[in-house]
């Protein structure tokens, strides 16, 4: 299994709302991304876990607040978003042997705050 | 051809033809390197990758020449077909860090 899971693929919430992104992988990896992308730009880095504990935090604001409740899983909290929020959040993971740190992403959750 | 300006830089080329697409880096620490695809609707594929000990590495249809000289990359798809169509982001790694940087993007573009 080579696979990196994202739910839901599309969401829409109002500026009031609190959701949640999930992402899931069974490839043994320790390491464990959030990744935000505007249409025709790249990826932006959020959040790094390595081994559960977050290891950068890419002075995201507050209303993202992200988990790691086991090193398969990888939450991101939303509260209060604004609508420039709206964008493809993906979630990507790692070996993270030192070695061969290629990233595998999964297909992304497209968001619009309205 | 290719044009850049205010969207994603596009490069055009018929089917069958050989595309490069090109990337500048940023950083001269960087040891390693990544090309994604990405096509509509999903997340970054990981192509092919080079170490900076190494100038060029060949994958299936795939080449990716690393010139650190002059902190350039660039990745080589022979006989292109319709399926390669879809952005394509250079990643650069300095020193087995988990701060990935991507480049602007190129668009490919193949013409029946």
């Amino acid at each position: 299994d080579t696979e990196v899971t994202q739910t839901p693929k599309h969401l829409v919430m109002g500026m009031t709302n609190k959701k949640s992104l999930k992402c899931e992988q069974h490839m043994g990896h320790r390491a464990m991304y959030w990744y935000k992308q505007k249409a025709k730009k790249p990826p932006e880095l959020m959040f790094v876990y390595s081994y559960e504990k977050l290891s950068i935090n890419e002075s995201v604001p507050s209303r993202f607040s992200p988990e790691c409740p086991n090193s398969s899983l990888l939450n991101l909290h939303l509260h209060a978003l604004q609508p420039e929020d709206s964008a493809l959040y993906l979630c990507a993971s790692s070996q993270q042997t030192g070695a061969d740190e290629k990233l595998f992403f999964g297909s992304g959750t497209q968001l619009s705050v309205l | 051809g290719e044009s850049v300006g205010l969207h994603l830089p596009t490069l055009s080329v018929q089917e069958g033809d050989n595309s490069i697409i090109n990337c500048a880096y940023s950083n001269s620490a960087s040891d390693y390197f990544i090309w994604y695809k990405q096509e509509s609707g999903k997340g970054p594929q990981f192509i092919i990758d080079i170490r900076s000990n190494m100038d060029k590495r060949q994958g299936q249809r795939v080449t990716v020449l690393l010139n650190k000289t002059v902190k350039h990359l660039s990745l080589q798809i022979a006989a292109t077909q319709p399926g390669d169509s879809a952005v394509y982001f250079c990643a650069e790694i300095p020193n087995y860090g988990q701060n990935f940087v991507f480049g602007p993007g190129t668009r490919l573009s193949v013409l029946p």
